[in-house]
């Protein structure tokens, strides 16, 4: 299995911050890397593709980035709706791991 | 609209056996694999398996290889998770969700997922 590591485990920021995620595999994945964001009692919802696809509906403010074993989510300005947990997700080979998700908190 | 709506929560005794749904709509249910995934309480997201309901093509991680069913019924556009003999560590909540791509892009993803089930083990 692909192991995903996702850092920070968790943040803590305020609305109209920067954020920043990264996601590093544990071997090469090319750009078969997905982000997704779950918020309390919900389905994951899909944020990112292919590592820098936005996915339709998805507002602008939500970017990714990278190639190989290094990726990162980046929100340019958060807002309220945005606090929530994030995961990536190889899908390079099976078992299509995720990260272990990463806490975004209100500070 | 394409949607996925899994049944209702369950609560269980260990031992017993269970069977939770996944009924998709919108599309074309034979042409696109339906994966599904755990969350334990408090947890993150697994990669269970996935099955392809055009010819019950079926994948699993090997976490859970032996450990559970995939099964699809494409005449009535459901995929299926089933236990023989469930534990209190199959408490978890239960996603389905459609395994998507495009061509000539890397790589596949799941979108749209189900709401989730609840499944709840406990004597």
């Amino acid at each position: 299995d692909i192991q995903m590591t996702q850092s920070p485990s968790s943040l803590s920021a305020s609305v109209g911050d920067r954020v920043t995620i990264t996601c590093r595999a544990g071997q090469s994945i090319s750009s078969y890397l997905n982000w997704y964001q779950q918020k309390p009692g919900k389905a994951p919802k899909l944020l990112i593709y292919s590592a820098s696809g936005l996915q339709s509906g998805v507002p602008s403010r939500f970017s990714g980035s990278g190639s190989g074993t290094d990726f990162t989510l980046t929100i340019s300005s958060l807002h309220p709706e945005d606090f929530a947990t994030y995961y990536c997700q190889q899908s390079y080979s099976a078992p299509q791991t995720f990260g272990q998700g990463t806490k975004v908190g209100i500070k | 609209e394409v949607q996925l709506v899994q049944s209702g929560a369950e609560v269980k005794k260990p031992g017993e056996s269970l069977k939770i749904s996944c009924k998709g709509s919108g599309y074309i249910f034979t042409s696109y694999w339906i994966g599904w995934v755990r969350q334990m309480p408090g947890k993150g997201l697994e990669w269970m398996g996935i099955i392809y309901p055009g010819d019950s093509d079926t994948r699993y991680s090997p976490s859970f290889q032996g450990q559970v069913t995939i099964s699809v019924d494409k005449s009535i556009s459901t995929a299926y998770l089933q236990w023989s003999s469930l534990k209190a560590s199959d408490t978890a909540i239960y996603y389905c969700a459609r395994r998507t791509g495009i061509t000539g892009i890397a790589g596949d993803w799941f979108d749209p997922w189900g709401q989730g089930t609840l499944v709840t083990v406990s004597s």
